[in-house]
Parts: structure tokens; sequence; C-alpha cells
């Protein structure tokens, strides 16, 4: 089975700030790999989805990059409304969810 | 606007059933995969079940299998989850979910609480 280890557990950062947020396949899973984030209360939200494609309405300061065993969500400068938690997916045989990564303000 | 809408979330004794429906709008409900994922308090995301667009395809998480049944109904534009021998493990917020290229969520309803406790 595919385990999905998200890094670091929590963020914090300010607003304006760059985040990178990691997320480790304990083997490959190709490109297929998404993003979610979720804040308190709200369902989740798809932000990126076959590794690198923005899902429809995304901002461009959201990113995702990587193939195989390691990916990265990148935010390129945060904004107010982007402090939540994160959350990678895997599709290779069963979809599994990562722990997630809470992004706080600093 | 593409809309899903969870009901049928409640308190349930451990042992007893209860059944989730999810009603959809704003799309061709009949071409979508659909699924369930659930997030206990506090926990993270888990998948809990899929189905085709036909229902041709099913597929269940393991710790549910054998307990859990998804169904759907096009010509209601509706999913819905059959849940019976129900755990206190199985406390979380239900979710339905669209299905774009057979595997990332596009499209999440609000969520169904279901509470198993006595």
């Amino acid at each position: 089975e595919i385990v999905l280890t998200q890094s670091p557990a929590t963020l914090s950062l300010s607003p304006g700030e760059r985040a990178t947020l990691s997320c480790r396949a304990s083997q490959s899973v190709s490109s297929y790999l998404a993003w979610y984030q979720q804040k308190p209360g709200q369902a989740p939200r798809l932000l990126i989805y076959d590794a690198s494609n923005r899902a429809t309405g995304i901002p461009a300061r959201f990113s995702g990059s990587g193939s195989g065993t390691d990916f990265t969500l990148t935010i390129s400068s945060l904004e107010p409304e982007d402090f939540a938690v994160y959350y990678c997916q895997q599709r290779s045989n069963w979809p599994l969810f990562g722990q997630g990564t809470r992004l706080e303000i600093k | 606007e593409v809309q899903l809408v969870e009901s049928g979330g409640g308190l349930v004794k451990p042992g007893g059933s209860l059944r989730l429906s999810c009603a959809a709008s704003g799309f061709t409900f009949s071409s979508y995969s659909m699924n369930w994922v659930r997030q206990a308090p506090g926990k993270g995301l888990e998948w809990v079940s899929s189905i085709s667009s036909s229902s041709s395809y099913i597929y269940y998480a393991d710790s549910v299998k054998g307990r859990f049944t998804i169904s759907r109904d096009n010509a209601k534009n509706s999913l819905y989850l059959q849940m019976n021998s129900l755990r206190a493990e199985d406390t979380a917020v239900y979710y339905c979910a669209r299905s774009i290229a057979a595997a990332w969520y596009d499209t999440w309803g609000q969520g169904t609480l279901v509470t198993v406790s006595s």
C-alpha cells in the first residue's frame, strides 16, 4: 500500500511570504497526485491535479511540481485567505490522502 | 451552478444503519463518477467509496467493505450511501464528491455529520 507523507506538519509564515509544502510517496505514483485546500468548517477544494495542473478558478500563485515520489505545492506569495490545511492525494491504486499540512499565520 | 447537497446524517447507535443521500444539480450527473469521502472529527480525509457513471464499477475502502453500499439514481440526479453495522470509528463528516479523470475530486458537498454512539 502506498503511503503519502506530508511535511512539515505545521508551517508558520506571514502574508506575502512564499510557502513550500512537500508530499512524499512511499513508491512511485508517476504524476498521479493532487492537492486540496481545506478551511475550518468547509469542504476541501481541489487546487492541483496530475501534479502540476491548476484546477478551474485557482489563482496562479498556486503551483505544483514533482513526479515519482516527491511532490511540492508552492504558494508564491501568501494571501490572508491561503491559511488553511493542505492535503495531497494519490490515485495510483486506491485513493489515498496525506495527513495534511497546516499553514498558519506567523 | 454546480452543486452537491448531502443529507441523512445524524446520531445512530453502534450496530445501527443510516442512509446518506447526495442531490446533484448544475451538471450532467449521469456523465460523472461519484464518491463518498469522510473526515473524522479533527482528522484527515479518508476515501470511502466510488461508483462509475453507469454504476458498472463500484469500489470500497477496506474499512467499510461488506457494511456500506454505494448506489446512484441518474434519473433523480442522486447518490446514496447505505451504511449498516455502524461502528464508533465510522463517526465522521461524510462528503459527496464528483470525480474528474476518474480520480480527482473537483466538486464537494458541504458534508453531513454521522455520529455513532450509544
